[in-house]
């Protein structure tokens, strides 16, 4: 099994719809994340998490929000869905020194028509 | 070569041959720095990493240089290989423990 593991793999859904994107690890991290990735402008840190009672934005947070239900799982929300939204999203795990790299997920692709 | 703001730059070159991908960081703060490799459908996946009291940082195949006076990175990789074909992007940490900031990537395709 995957250390992290993003579902749907694939997505698409409505403008207006809200959809919840999850992740699971098995890394026993304390930290998560989650990034969007785009053409051209690379990946985006959108909020993150160092424990389950720890969220933050990032940089591009408008528009989502995120649960961190338990230490192994962190889902990502869109409440409600524009195409801007359409991009690949990834899901990452780190230590708590954050000196050893991203683990990341395989990604979730999003369309949002 | 890569910097941390442009356009994905594509570097192509003959199996056998050694490959070098580079990147320009802007935060003279960093002082951690990593390189990722990502695959076609597939998330990015951990290379390499150094850190700032390194100059150099050898692994398997890869090389990692680091010039911190002008704020340069290179992905040197021996012996390309058409698995070897993917985007690379570097890292770096802004000087913190919690956040890093991704570079756009360089495409590297190899030709057998």
């Amino acid at each position: 099994d995957a250390d992290v593991t993003q579902t749907p793999r694939n997505r698409i859904t409505k403008t207006g719809k809200r959809i919840m994107l999850e992740c699971s690890q098995t890394k026993g991290h304390d930290r998560m994340y989650w990034y969007r990735q785009d053409p051209g402008l690379g990946l985006r840190l959108i909020y993150y998490s160092f424990d389950v009672k720890d969220i933050n934005k990032g940089e591009i947070s408008d528009g989502y929000s995120v649960s961190r239900q338990a230490q192994a799982k962190f889902s990502l929300s869109l409440e409600s869905a524009i195409p801007n939204q359409t991009a690949l999203y990834f899901c990452a795990t780190s230590d708590q020194t954050g000196r050893h790299g991203y683990t990341f997920g395989s990604g979730t692709r999003l369309t949002v028509v | 070569g890569e910097s941390v703001g442009l356009h994905l730059p594509t570097l192509s070159v003959q199996e056998g041959d050694n490959s070098i991908i580079n990147c320009a960081y802007s935060n003279s703060a960093s002082d951690y720095f990593i390189w990722y490799k990502q695959e076609s459908g597939k998330g990015p996946q951990f290379i390499i990493d150094i850190r700032s009291n390194m100059d150099k940082r050898q692994g398997q195949r890869v090389t990692v240089l680091l010039n911190k006076t002008v704020k340069h990175l290179s992905l040197q990789i021996a012996a390309t290989q058409p698995g070897d074909s993917a985007v690379y992007f570097c890292a770096e940490n802004g000087g913190s423990n919690y956040k890093l900031t991704f570079g756009k990537g360089t495409l590297l395709t190899v030709n057998p």
